[in-house]
């Protein structure tokens, strides 16, 4: 799988955009983006995923640049309860779900 | 839908004990992964289980099995725990090969 660079923490104002930066340098051609949160002692939560083209569903957006090797998440109007460690993960389809998590994203939206 | 389902949610046990957590799928999977995450690490997977049988496994000793029933249940199983094995132990399930997984919310375990 490839390797994830994401940076260790980030905040945010709440009711504003968070964006999520993922480095995926050397993604290969069939691998696929996947991005996870895990809100305090909770599991893992599935949030979005993309190959090449953005995508948008109901908590989020995800913007892959045409070379594929970053990616953004997007949260457009953050709330306190968006506070996580966001994940990025890159992985093909045929790896048969095994997800390899990286250390993530700590997400602090502020009042 | 009651997704994913583990028990206990807390367990303590003494060095060189064994245990045992279960996990119920979310209904219609069949796959079940589980996952080890240490305090302030990211998850890191152990084995995977599909029709009743080991299907991938994480670098983990031979400490760690598995079985999963055939109602795609799951147990995960450890011998002679040590107190390194104390973490919160997740199970996932989903669709056989299909990446987007739901977790439950974790069995903690401390070794004493």
């Amino acid at each position: 799988d490839a390797k994830t660079t994401q940076p260790p923490s980030m905040d945010c104002a709440e009711g504003r955009a968070a964006n999520l930066p993922c480095n995926h340098s050397t993604i290969s051609g069939n691998e696929y983006v996947y991005w996870y949160r895990q809100i305090h002692s909770q599991g893992p939560q599935y949030i979005i995923h993309g190959l090449k083209n953005n995508e948008t569903n109901e908590m989020a957006s995800l913007i892959i640049t045409e070379d594929r090797k970053s990616s953004t998440l997007i949260l457009p109007h953050a709330t306190l309860r968006d506070t996580a460690v966001y994940y990025c993960i890159v992985i093909s389809n045929n790896q048969g779900g095994k997800l390899i998590f990286g250390q993530g994203t700590e997400l602090s939206v502020k009042p | 839908d009651a997704g994913v389902t583990q028990s206990p949610t807390h367990l303590i046990k003494t060095r060189g004990q064994q245990v045992t957590l279960r996990c119920s799928p979310k209904s219609g999977h069949d796959t079940v992964s589980w996952y080890q995450q240490a305090l302030g690490q990211g998850p890191q997977f152990i084995f995977q289980y599909y029709e009743e049988e080991e299907r991938q496994r994480g670098n983990f000793p031979d400490r760690f099995s598995g079985h999963q029933f055939p109602n795609y249940s799951s147990e995960l199983n450890v011998n002679a725990l040590l107190l390194g094995d104390s973490a919160l132990y997740l199970c996932a399930s989903s669709l056989v090969g299909n990446t987007e997984a739901f977790f439950g919310q974790g069995t903690r375990l401390t070794v004493v």
